[in-house]
């Protein structure tokens, strides 16, 4: 069983869409992490929810917006997606939100191209 | 503020060489740890070690190593006699907490290490 699943793998879509990605997570972690992972393969924190809860949102766009149903699952939705969306996004989890020592645990990615 | 430097971009050796992949960090935390993780061609993110601010002992699994160096603020990973396998892109991350107390991982650029047989 994968740990941490995102759907899709793939996503091609053209300028001005909508657009959402999944992950789940079957650790039975309670802190959910969103990154994006430019061109150069920079990769940067936007999101992180514990137990459904908001805990780090940094400089996003507010097109961005995160949803956590319950603590196995954080969504991003992206609306009006633009050119310079185009990236790698990776899902992570890990076991509390406040220590330093969690290893977070990666999905496989979500590679966005916007045409 | 947190910052990692992984100051090689990419790296290629011939199988059967060592190879050292450099990693600098500075942070003000006096607790903080550090880890390594891997990205194969394939794309996924794969963890391969951590590391607390309070030990430094080497550490070594099968043919990779860790030397963790407190003064000079550095976290270094050789592979010793590598292989084609090895090749991949390797980031250093930092972990500490941000100014809300809540863990925040910062990584390193990413080396990219190609291994010709």
């Amino acid at each position: 069983d994968t740990a941490v699943s995102q759907t899709p793998k793939y996503l091609v879509t053209q300028m001005g869409n909508d657009k959402s990605i999944k992950c789940e997570q079957n650790l039975g972690h309670d802190t959910m992490y969103w990154y994006k992972q430019d061109s150069k393969k920079f990769l940067k924190i936007m999101f992180s929810y514990n137990n459904k809860e908001l805990i780090i949102n940094e400089t996003v766009p507010n097109r961005f917006s995160p949803k956590s149903p319950d603590k196995a699952h954080l969504n991003l939705h992206i609306n009006s997606l633009e050119l310079g969306d185009s990236a790698v996004y990776f899902c992570a989890s890990s076991q509390g939100r406040l220590r330093a020592k969690n290893i977070q645990y990666f999905g496989a990615g979500t590679r966005l191209s916007v045409l | 503020a947190q910052k990692v430097t992984q100051a090689q971009t990419e790296i290629s050796v011939v199988e059967k060489e060592d190879v050292t992949l450099d990693c600098v960090y500075e942070t003000r935390d006096t607790t903080y740890y550090l880890f390594w993780y891997k990205q194969p061609p394939s794309g996924e993110l794969v963890f391969l070690i951590r590391r607390n601010s309070f030990d430094e002992q080497n550490e070594i699994s099968g043919r990779y190593s860790w030397n963790f160096q407190k003064s000079t603020s550095s976290f270094n990973f050789t592979i010793t006699a590598s292989q084609v396998v090895d090749s991949a892109v390797y980031f250093c991350a930092l972990s500490g907490r941000n100014s809300g107390g809540y863990q925040k991982v910062t990584f390193g650029t990413g080396t990219k290490l190609q291994v010709i047989p």
